[in-house]
C-alpha cells in the first residue's frame, strides 16, 4: 500500500527566504512522486514529477524537490519566496500511474 | 499544455433536487478521467475513475447511486450528485489524463446544497 505524510499543515515564510515542504511517502515499489499546487477555489496544477533517473528534479516557478530513497522523502523547496508562492501544496504518490494518493497538504503563506 | 475544463465552478441545489458537473478535455483525448472531493483544507480523496465506454470504478465508501459517472467520450466525463443533500456539499475537482501524461486537473466546482 502506498501513502503520503506531509509533515507541517501550515508553513510561514518571509519573502525572500527558503521555501521548504516536507513529503514522506510509503510504498512497497518504487513510486512515482508528484508534487502540486492549489490555488483557492481552482484545482491542482502539477509542479515537477520524479519517475525515474536523476533524483533533483526541477519544476516551473522555481520549486525543485530531491527524490531521497533512503530517507523515503520528496520535499519540495524553493530558495526565495514570493508572494505568489502562497496556496496549498500536495504531495501526492503513484506506482502505477492511474492511482494517486494525495498527502494532506500543507498551506504556504509568505509574509511581506 | 493540456487543459481540462470543469463546468460549472460554482452551483447552489436545494436539497433533493440533482446536479451534473462536467469534466472536459479540450485539447486531448482523456483516456481515464477521475473524480475527487475535496472537504475544506483537507487533501482530495478519491471518488471514482472513469475509463471511456465502460463502467466507472468506486472507491469503497463512495455510493454508485448517488454519484453517478459517465464518459460517454474521449473528452466529456461528468458526475451527477442525484438527491443531494447538504451532507453533499464540497469541492469536486476532475482529472484527465491520456495514456501515462500525467493528472492534468480541472478548476473544480463548489457545490452547496441549500
Amino acid at each position: 500500500a502506498q501513502s503520503v505524510t506531509q509533515l507541517g499543515s501550515h508553513v510561514s515564510v518571509s519573502e525572500g527566504a527558503l521555501v521548504l515542504l516536507r513529503c514522506n511517502y510509503s510504498s512497497s515499489v518504487p513510486p512515482y512522486l508528484f508534487w502540486y499546487v492549489q490555488y483557492p477555489n481552482q484545482g491542482l496544477q502539477l509542479l515537477l514529477k520524479y519517475t525515474t533517473g536523476a533524483t533533483l528534479v526541477k519544476g516551473i516557478n522555481g520549486f525543485e524537490a530531491e527524490f531521497k530513497k533512503s530517507e523515503t522523502s520528496f520535499h519540495l523547496t524553493k530558495p526565495s519566496a514570493h508572494m505568489s508562492d502562497a496556496a496549498e501544496y500536495f504531495c501526492a504518490v503513484s506506482v502505477d500511474g492511474n492511482q494517486f494518493y494525495f498527502g494532506t497538504g500543507t498551506s504556504l503563506t509568505v509574509i511581506p | 499544455g493540456a487543459v481540462v475544463s470543469q463546468h460549472p465552478s460554482r452551483v447552489i441545489c436545494k436539497s433533493g433536487t440533482s446536479v451534473k458537473i462536467e469534466c472536459r478535455s479540450l485539447d486531448f483525448q482523456a483516456t481515464t478521467m477521475f473524480w475527487y472531493r475535496q472537504f475544506p483544507k483537507q487533501s482530495l480523496m478519491l471518488m471514482a475513475t472513469s475509463n471511456e465506454g465502460s463502467k466507472a470504478t468506486y472507491e469503497q465508501g463512495v455510493e454508485k447511486d448517488k454519484f453517478l459517472i459517465n464518459h460517454a467520450s474521449l473528452t466529456l466525463s461528468t458526475l451527477t450528485v442525484t438527491s443531494a443533500h447538504p451532507e453533499d456539499s464540497s469541492f469536486y475537482i476532475c482529472s484527465a489524463r491520456w495514456g501515462d501524461s500525467p493528472l492534468h486537473f480541472g478548476n473544480g466546482t463548489r457545490l452547496t446544497v441549500t
